[in-house]
């Protein structure tokens, strides 16, 4: 069982947003700004999206955002493009041990 | 821009050793954490450890320690990931990745097969 929890799956239209949570508790989402968000298309490496809960890595387009409300980080993608069709995976520090903690991931499908 | 570069793919029979590899390049090797990750097929991202090279301090998760051996030579900045004894359930891509700052992994090798079979 991941540490962190995330949806197994969200949809939505081309042009619409969709939101992705991740909970985690207060010893990592809650405890620190350190939650990064991932993008893997099919066969591919990972690819970080969203660093400290809402920075975005330059060439990382901005319909790409983060945020956090206390123990939840979400992942906003707004104006959505058959690209985003992808799994995506949270990331957070944990003050339990040095390598962090993965959420399970979501899957995006754009209809 | 940095980049990590990993060895080909591998297919190998239960019981075999194998080492795979990390190779840096464009940044300073020494100063970051190299992590390691297993995806399973068809299942979402596990940490494995995670190794400074400058000092070549390393941490594995409980679920790796023990089956697993994570070292670095910097002289020529790549990191491993090595087994002494493959299993069916290895099977596996393994992925090599930079924790860059803010406690996110900024640089992804582009992944390491590895097939355990009989």
């Amino acid at each position: 069982q991941s540490a962190l929890t995330q949806p197994a799956s969200v949809s939505g239209s081309p042009g619409q947003s969709i939101t992705i949570s991740c909970t985690g508790t207060s010893s990592d989402v809650g405890g620190y700004n350190y939650v990064s968000w991932y993008q893997q298309h099919p066969g591919k490496a990972p690819k970080l999206m969203i660093y400290a809960v809402s920075n975005r890595p330059s060439g990382v387009s901005n319909r790409f955002s983060g945020s956090k409300s206390g123990n939840t980080a979400s992942l906003t993608i707004s104006g959505l493009q058959a690209e985003d069709e992808a799994d995506y995976y949270c990331s957070s520090y944990t003050s339990s041990n040095t390598l962090g903690v993965f959420g399970g991931g979501t899957k995006l499908t754009v209809l | 821009e940095g980049q990590l570069v990993q060895s080909g793919a591998e297919v190998k029979k239960p019981g075999e050793s194998l080492k795979i590899s990390c190779k840096g390049s464009g940044y300073r090797f020494t100063s970051y954490w190299i992590g390691w990750v297993r995806q399973m097929p068809g299942k979402g991202l596990e940490w494995m450890g995670i190794i400074y090279p400058g000092d070549s301090d390393t941490r594995y998760s409980p679920s790796f320690q023990g089956q697993v051996t994570i070292s670095a030579d910097k002289s020529i900045s790549t990191a491993y990931l090595q087994w002494s004894s493959l299993k069916t359930s290895d099977t596996a891509m393994y992925y090599c990745v930079r924790r860059g700052d803010y406690y996110c992994f900024d640089y992804w090798g582009q992944g390491t097969l590895v097939t355990v079979s009989s």
